[in-house]
């Protein structure tokens, strides 16, 4: 089965700090997204992408984030200047124009210390 | 209210056990429905779509209940590998926006 791809893994990062997390979309999908999962609890919407643009954002993703797609592959999340509270898991998710199915990438842990 | 409402459990099985989850959605313009696992630390994967007649695949069958706005998911002879976090997901009338369920655990045993 094809596959979302993430990375890094895993990003440790100083408050503060600027962090860009990286997704490869499925080839042939539209739909772009971004989650978030804060250990032990839901799986939360950040933002959705489609046709080179935000169609859909959460109270979450507030001017700290940014998203695009710079290069006709990469999908990416950016965050400005992270806090405490934004060390949580971050998950990529994608689409095609037609199905339902969300793939989702395997994660990038994010620790902010 | 929550978008979509689980019962977080945890569900503590036997082996053979049946077991069913409920899920409720609070948008009755809600379009289409689906059960996700998600093992410990990793990324949710669709276990199955939902449809209004119900539907079946091997041990696990799905309910939905559009004037209840209630879906469920029954899973019959739990296996030990069935022990995961179930994620009822529900797309709104929004086309590209789906909100997830906090997740109900399952822990099935020996």
């Amino acid at each position: 089965e094809p596959e979302v791809t993430q990375t890094p893994s895993h990003q440790v990062t100083q408050m503060g700090q600027e962090v860009i997390l990286r997704c490869v979309p499925i080839s042939n999908h539209l739909y772009f997204y971004w989650y978030r999962q804060i250990l032990g609890q839901k799986v939360e919407f950040l933002v959705s992408f489609y046709n080179n643009e935000i169609s859909e954002k959460s109270e979450i993703f507030d001017d700290q984030f940014s998203v695009e797609r710079p290069d006709g592959s990469n999908f990416t999340l950016k965050i400005r200047s992270t806090k405490l509270e934004d060390s949580a898991m971050y998950f990529c998710a994608t689409r095609t124009g037609l199905g339902e199915k969300l793939f989702f990438g395997s994660g990038t842990q994010l620790s902010v210390l | 209210r929550k978008e979509v409402e689980q019962d977080p459990g945890p569900f503590n099985v036997p082996e053979g056990a049946t077991v069913a989850f409920n899920c409720t959605y609070s948008n009755s313009a809600s379009q289409s429905f689906f059960w996700y696992r998600q093992d410990c630390r990793k990324e949710p994967k669709l276990l199955m779509s939902v449809y209004s007649s119900g539907n079946e695949d091997g041990r696990f069958t799905a309910q939905l209940n559009r004037a209840s706005q209630y879906i469920s998911l029954l899973i019959r002879d739990s296996k030990l590998s069935d022990s995961a976090t179930y994620l009822c997901v529900v797309k709104g009338n929004n086309f590209n926006k789906f909100y997830f369920g906090s997740g109900t655990k399952l822990n099935v045993k020996p």
